[in-house]
């Protein structure tokens, strides 16, 4: 039983390029999100989801795209990169809303 | 919205001895309150949580407490070992309208062998 996986592990971009961070669950779970995290600002949430086919705003979604195009998947887009987008990003999965997540391993990435 | 404050920051203590964290919130609506261990270069990982109609809860050598009519929730460690080396972050849910969960700054736990 993987959990939660997320691709890649690491990662820098130059300003203005474009990538998308992979998520998987494989715990059929209805609720996926992403966080960033950041040095002295613990997690806060960019976008997430309460089903297939469904995403919503978080708290922090300038900048960033999502799909949930398969239950078990989330992605999130990062079409033109900002170094203020250097940071730790988690992706996470719950069964219920908000409540016992799970969490991936963390992609870090550096825009310079 | 929700205000969550974490102390301390970092936290030492001798191997065996307590370790205890602190969590305030500001949001009275708030009914659920999760604590999560984050070892070096891993994800959060949830240890413990509480709802709002429990004022303990205790698994093993972790135990959280919540008070709500001050607004704040404790993580307690007991008989700490080293592996309980890592940072902890505690989080408040709000429910209401809108459900968010706010994290609190996290806390580096450091056990000394």
């Amino acid at each position: 039983n993987a959990g939660v996986t997320q691709t890649p592990k690491f990662r820098v971009l130059k300003t203005g390029q474009s990538m998308t961070l992979l998520c998987a669950q494989d715990m059929n779970h209805e609720y996926m999100y992403w966080y960033r995290q950041d040095p002295g600002m613990g997690l806060r949430l960019i976008h997430y989801s309460v089903g297939e086919g469904t995403t919503a705003k978080g708290e922090v979604p300038d900048g960033y795209n999502v799909s949930r195009l398969k239950k078990q998947n989330f992605l999130l887009g990062l079409e033109s990169a900002a170094p203020s987008q250097t940071s730790v990003y988690f992706c996470a999965s719950s069964s219920e809303l908000n409540t016992e997540a799970f969490f991936g391993q963390g992609t870090r990435l550096t825009v310079v | 919205g929700e205000n969550v404050e974490q102390h301390p920051s970092t936290l030492s203590v001798q191997e065996g001895d307590s370790a205890v964290i602190k969590c305030t919130y500001s949001d009275s609506a708030s009914n659920y309150f999760p604590w999560y261990k984050q070892e070096l270069g891993k994800g959060p990982q949830l240890i413990i949580d509480i709802r709002s109609n429990v004022g303990e809860k205790k698994d093993q050598r972790i135990a959280v407490t919540l008070n709500k009519t001050a607004k704040h929730f404790s993580l307690h460690i007991t008989e700490t070992q080293p592996e309980d080396s890592a940072v902890y972050f505690c989080a408040a849910l709000n429910s209401g309208g809108y459900q968010k969960v706010t994290f609190g700054t996290g806390t580096k736990l450091q056990v000394i062998p």
